[in-house]
């Protein structure tokens, strides 16, 4: 089946600091790709729709020049936290979509920030 | 807008009993559907989806869940729980077309020896 490769798997980063996290896409075209973020203990909320070539359109109380999202390629999504805070500490994860209406998740990015 | 409640944030269940996890959702339109399963410090995976075919769905891993329209709901059962079916469950819906998911709070299913 279809796989979205999600780097890195978890990171630890100091206060002030961005981390990038990547979504590719392995032998298929993603046209959109969907951001989520979980809290412990929490559901999966959308953050973001990006498409590729497009700007990403954010979810209500979604800070998009905290987040940023990338979509350069069809096979290439980025979410780079900017000056990253210990509230931003959470789990990242892409979910990948094609045009058959299949969705494919990453297997997630766990973020500590200290 | 499209939703889905799940009834239980925690389930509780002995080793071989019967598993069913509670889920309805909302929409204004005909409904995908789903669940996932996530292990702690996992992610997803998914245990079997509804798109407008067959009501009753299979899954992997033993788990079943039927689409019903008149009660707006989409339960996951399985006939016997094991110790290793014991993780967070997600249902979720999703409109037709480029859309994402819009996952319910979840349930944690627990199985007690």
């Amino acid at each position: 089946g279809a796989v979205v490769s999600q780097h890195p798997s978890w990171v630890i980063c100091k206060s002030g600091t961005s981390v990038k996290i990547e979504c590719r896409s392995l032998d298929f075209q993603a046209t959109t790709m969907f951001w989520y973020r979980q809290f412990p203990k929490q559901s999966l909320m959308l953050m973001a729709t990006s498409n590729e070539g497009s700007k990403a359109t954010y979810e209500q109380g979604v800070e998009k020049d905290k987040f940023l999202i990338n979509h350069a390629s069809l096979t290439l999504s980025t979410l780079t936290v900017t000056s990253a805070h210990p509230e931003d500490s959470s789990f990242y994860i892409c979910s990948a979509a094609v045009p058959n209406e299949k969705l494919f998740f990453g297997s997630g990015t766990q973020l500590s920030v200290l | 807008a499209q939703s889905v409640t799940q009834l239980g944030s925690h389930v509780s269940v002995s080793e071989g009993a019967l598993v069913l996890l509670r889920c309805n959702y909302s929409s204004s339109v005909p409904p995908y559907l789903f669940w996932y399963v996530q292990y702690p410090n996992q992610g997803l995976q998914l245990l079997l989806k509804y798109t407008s075919a067959a009501t009753l769905v299979k899954g992997i891993n033993g788990f079943e869940a039927e689409f019903k329209k008149s009660e707006t709901s989409f339960h996951l059962t399985k006939p016997s729980a094991h110790m290793s079916d014991a993780a967070e469950y997600f249902c979720a819906v999703k409109r037709r077309g480029n859309t994402p998911l819009v996952f319910g709070k979840g349930t944690r299913l627990s199985v007690i020896a």
